[in-house]
């Protein structure tokens, strides 16, 4: 059984286009995030969700909105895409907020972006 | 801020010992430690979270200083198996977030 599944696995398309990324975790957690692992493999939070509710917005660029419809789903939809949107981006859970630093998380296996 | 990781690459024989560090300017609340293999997403191998704590599985281990400012991961006896990219992620207080280190890259070779 997957406990963080995303779709899609790879995702092509060029620039200035709108595409989104889904997160589906069955683990019961309450907490999700997104990261981007780029190029050089530094791993770095977008954000995070606890039950729903916004609560780690990074520097992010405001193309990228994330949305979570209930608490096991979170995802990312990125307008106008970039060239240096380029990029794996993992979708992870943990069990409950603050426990984000006491307890695992748990990844998705990774969507990789490639904007042309 | 992001925590250090050193070595940036290491390169072992099978049956030989690692060590991988990995530094911050701040007295931190937690480290992890994750692996990444190529192509795969991170798994968790282990968290700590007191200072001069040191704990371990199988034949990977941690340690975590004092101060609560470094942590090493301690490979032992490497296997092919341990191939991959090591990263710590430090929490500090007051913000619940975990912060990733540059990644320590390891290659066992038979």
């Amino acid at each position: 059984d997957t406990a963080v599944s995303q779709t899609p696995k790879y995702l092509v398309t060029q620039m200035g286009n709108d595409k989104s990324i889904k997160c589906e975790q069955n683990l019961g957690h309450d907490t999700m995030y997104w990261y981007k692992q780029d190029s050089k493999k530094f791993l770095k939070i977008m954000f995070s969700y606890n039950n729903k509710e916004l609560i780690i917005n990074e520097t992010v660029p405001n193309r990228f909105s994330p949305k979570s419809p209930d608490k096991a789903h979170l995802n990312l939809h990125i307008n106008s895409l970039e060239l240096g949107d380029s990029a794996v981006y993992f979708c992870a859970s943990s069990q409950e907020w603050g426990g984000s630093t006491y307890n695992e998380q748990f990844f998705g296996p990774g969507t990789r972006l490639t904007v042309l | 801020q992001q925590p250090v990781q050193s070595p940036q690459a290491v390169i072992l024989r099978e049956g030989e010992d690692a060590v991988i560090n990995c530094s911050s300017s701040k007295a931190l609340y937690s480290v992890h430690w994750y692996r990444q293999k190529h192509g795969e997403a991170p798994v968790f191998l282990m968290i700590l979270l007191k200072g001069g704590e040191q704990k371990g599985h199988e034949k990977i281990s941690a340690s975590f200083n004092e101060k609560k400012q470094q942590s090493s991961l301690y490979l032992t006896a490497s296997q092919l198996s341990y191939s991959g990219t090591y990263f710590c992620g430090t929490a500090i207080f007051g913000n619940e977030k975990l912060t990733f280190g540059t990644g320590t890259r390891l290659t066992i070779i038979p």
